[in-house]
């Protein structure tokens, strides 16, 4: 399977604790993204990659939460000191830089995280 | 903050019925696309329709945009108990990034 791949697919954890998860890419899409998606609600953009460089961050991404994508392949997300709010869908998506199907985002299933 | 509005949250309709849900959005766009997602899992890209388009067609999806009232509407026809899922319509502008509605929930009852 060539989709985007998310591990793990669910995390329980207790408040103050780290949590690191990470993402796979469609091998040929340099562009990647963070979403975050709570209970009813659509996902929220939280940061995006192209190749290794980090291009925007949103303002819901707090000091606690940082994102690598080291050699521009697998991307990781770490939240430090978890709080309860932290509890969400955490989805991963890539695209390709360029070509007709530049603005299509494939998806992965996800990583939830429940923060006790 | 979320960009745009689906309506209705919720659609019930009956195995072969159509299902039309709309979506309405805040600012300028290059391209607006719909989204599927069933329960707990990732999304799957539905259909694009880039700004100067008004209409577009795939299988037995119809989306229609309009920019000078900032919305647009989706229809699945001929409904099928596959097609329970939310629903969410996501812009996007010069920065690929995508910005998402609270989406439409639809079951088909068979």
């Amino acid at each position: 399977d060539t989709g985007v791949s998310q591990n793990p697919r669910h995390k329980i954890t207790k408040r103050g604790q780290n949590v690191t998860f990470r993402c796979d890419p469609i091998s040929e899409h340099n562009r990647l993204y963070w979403y975050r998606q709570t209970l009813g609600q659509g996902p929220e953009f939280l940061t995006y990659f192209q190749n290794e460089a980090q291009l925007e961050k949103s303002r819901l991404l707090s000091d606690r939460f940082s994102a690598e994508r080291p050699k521009g392949s697998f991307s990781t997300l770490e939240i430090q000191r978890t709080e309860q709010g932290d509890s969400a869908m955490y989805l991963c998506a890539s695209s390709p830089g360029g070509g007709l199907a530049k603005n299509i985002q494939y998806f992965g299933a996800g990583t939830r995280l429940s923060v006790l | 903050s979320q960009q745009g509005e689906e309506d209705p949250q919720a659609l019930s309709i009956q195995e072969g019925e159509n299902a039309t849900m709309n979506c309405s959005y805040k600012t300028s766009i290059n391209n607006l696309q719909w989204y599927r997602q069933n329960s707990g899992r990732g999304l799957v890209h539905l259909i694009l329709i880039r700004s100067n388009e008004r209409e577009k067609h795939s299988g037995r999806l119809r989306v229609t945009l309009d920019t000078s009232k900032k919305s647009s509407s989706l229809l699945i026809t001929a409904s099928r108990a596959a097609d329970t899922a939310s629903y969410f319509c996501a812009t996007d502008g010069n920065d690929y990034k995508l910005s998402f509605g609270a989406g439409t929930t639809v079951t088909v009852r068979a």
